[in-house]
């Protein structure tokens, strides 16, 4: 079974921390995302990396930076964290495959409250 | 920027009743379709993926799909409390991309 880790389920910093979520894939997926889940407003993409050192901006990286230094782990980084980041995070991995049957492998999500 | 309506629900179906849940998408040019089911508390977990007009079947779950119309859609039989989750819709983006564009999520509870 695919298995991608996040490693804390919770996670309460104060404004202004730098926060450091991290996640862990152990299927040598090519492709990993951060994803923020928020009431009414569904999964929204922050970014994503499709190969070590390599990023991509998704559609609300304002705030947020990301580190992808060996192939199995992605870290979200939070510069300077801000009560309007308080969310569900979720990573997902997906292998290279023809695009058409990419299929996201979600870890547990983190929890995130800034105070 | 890409869109990928549902109706947010909930929906209310009995127990054995057949659950129908639609997505609409606005771009054209997407490819491929997903369900992903989500259960409170828990991460989103795939249920079928689609890329060819027409309908795939697996068990209790039938993706639909029509490009010309834009749209897909999941239909459940026999449908089961168990069943009860939050069902996400998720389009690839165009050109065969690999990076997907979620729909908030429609809500299903299925009573006994």
């Amino acid at each position: 079974d695919v298995k991608v880790t996040q490693s804390s389920r919770y996670l309460v910093k104060r404004t202004g921390e730098k926060v450091f979520l991290e996640c862990v894939q152990d299927m040598d997926h090519e492709n990993m995302f951060w994803y923020r889940q928020d009431p009414g407003l569904g999964l929204r993409l922050i970014y994503f990396s499709y190969d070590v050192k390599m990023k991509e901006k998704g559609d609300i990286p304002e705030g947020y930076s990301v580190s992808r230094e060996k192939k199995e782990r992605f870290s979200l980084i939070l510069e300077s964290a801000s009560t309007n980041q308080t969310s569900m995070y979720l990573c997902a991995s997906s292998p290279f495959e023809d695009g058409r049957r990419n299929i996201q492998y979600f870890g547990a999500g983190t929890r995130l409250s800034v105070l | 920027q890409k869109e990928v309506e549902q109706n947010s629900g909930p929906l209310s179906v009995p127990e054995g009743a057949i659950a129908s849940l639609n997505c609409t998408y606005s771009d054209r040019g997407s490819q491929s379709f997903f369900w992903y089911r989500q259960y409170s508390g828990k991460s989103p977990e795939l249920i079928m993926f689609i890329y060819s007009n027409g309908d795939k079947e697996d068990g209790r779950f039938t993706a639909q799909l029509n490009k010309a119309s834009q749209y897909v859609s999941l239909l459940i039989r026999d449908s089961q409390p168990s069943d009860s989750a939050t069902y996400l819709c998720a389009v690839n983006r165009p050109g065969g991309s690999y990076i997907p564009t979620f729909g908030r999520g429609t809500s299903l509870i299925v009573h006994p």
